[in-house]
């Protein structure tokens, strides 16, 4: 029972840097989210996904871009990584709207 | 968009205490959710809860969904409580479940 599995766990990037975060459900969930955790803070959404084929942006998209590859997969990608992104990143999955929100262990992210 | 306050923003409570968390919303929720974040960073969910009352062990909820706000009640709390506790919503006019800033307790012995 994986739920959802999120790669890499911990990164440390360079600033100007690009990477992508990966994650991927097996429950067969329509809905996939982003968020990203600040230290002390709240989950704030970045993007969303209803389904596959669809994506959505959430409270604070900028300087991120997603891709939902197929109906198990929801990759968040850095273009150019900046001070301001360093994080920790959550995945999380639902079946349907109303329905118990899955969430990944977390992506502790640095950029120096 | 919908706003999500939640108070009090810190609560330190003896191990054997209760306690009550809040969650107010803004508008008409179509799904109302309450999470502990436990030290390790762990989101574990509790309840999905857009209105009427549940139970689990020791924990309650009860969502007021015309008054737009939810409870959650902590009964002798123990120190595996300790952690945030979030309450999400998302609304009818969108699947976005947006969270709120998080009830940060600490239970000593």
């Amino acid at each position: 029972n994986a739920g959802v599995t999120q790669t890499p766990k911990f990164q440390v990037l360079k600033t100007g840097q690009s990477m992508t975060l990966q994650c991927a459900q097996d429950m067969n969930h329509n809905s996939m989210y982003w968020y990203r955790q600040d230290p002390g803070m709240g989950l704030r959404l970045i993007y969303y996904s209803a389904s596959e084929g669809t994506t959505d942006k959430g409270e604070v998209p900028n300087g991120y871009n997603v891709s939902r590859l197929n109906k198990r997969e929801f990759s968040l990608r850095l273009e150019s990584a900046a001070p301001s992104q360093t994080s920790v990143y959550f995945c999380a999955s639902t079946g349907q709207a109303g329905n118990t929100i899955y969430f990944g262990e977390g992506s502790w992210l640095t950029v120096v | 968009g919908i706003q999500v306050e939640q108070s009090p923003p810190d609560l330190i409570l003896q191990e054997g205490a209760n306690s009550t968390l809040r969650c107010n919303f803004s508008d008409s929720v179509n799904n109302l959710q309450w999470f502990h974040q436990n030290p390790w960073g762990q989101l574990i969910n509790l309840f999905y809860i857009p209105s009427g009352t549940k139970q689990n062990g020791r924990l309650s909820a009860t969502t007021v969904a015309t008054e737009r706000y939810s409870l959650l009640y902590i009964s002798s709390s123990q120190t595996t409580d300790s952690g945030v506790y979030f309450c999400a919503v998302d609304g009818f006019k969108t699947d976005k479940l947006i969270f709120g800033t998080g009830t940060r307790l600490q239970v000593f012995p």
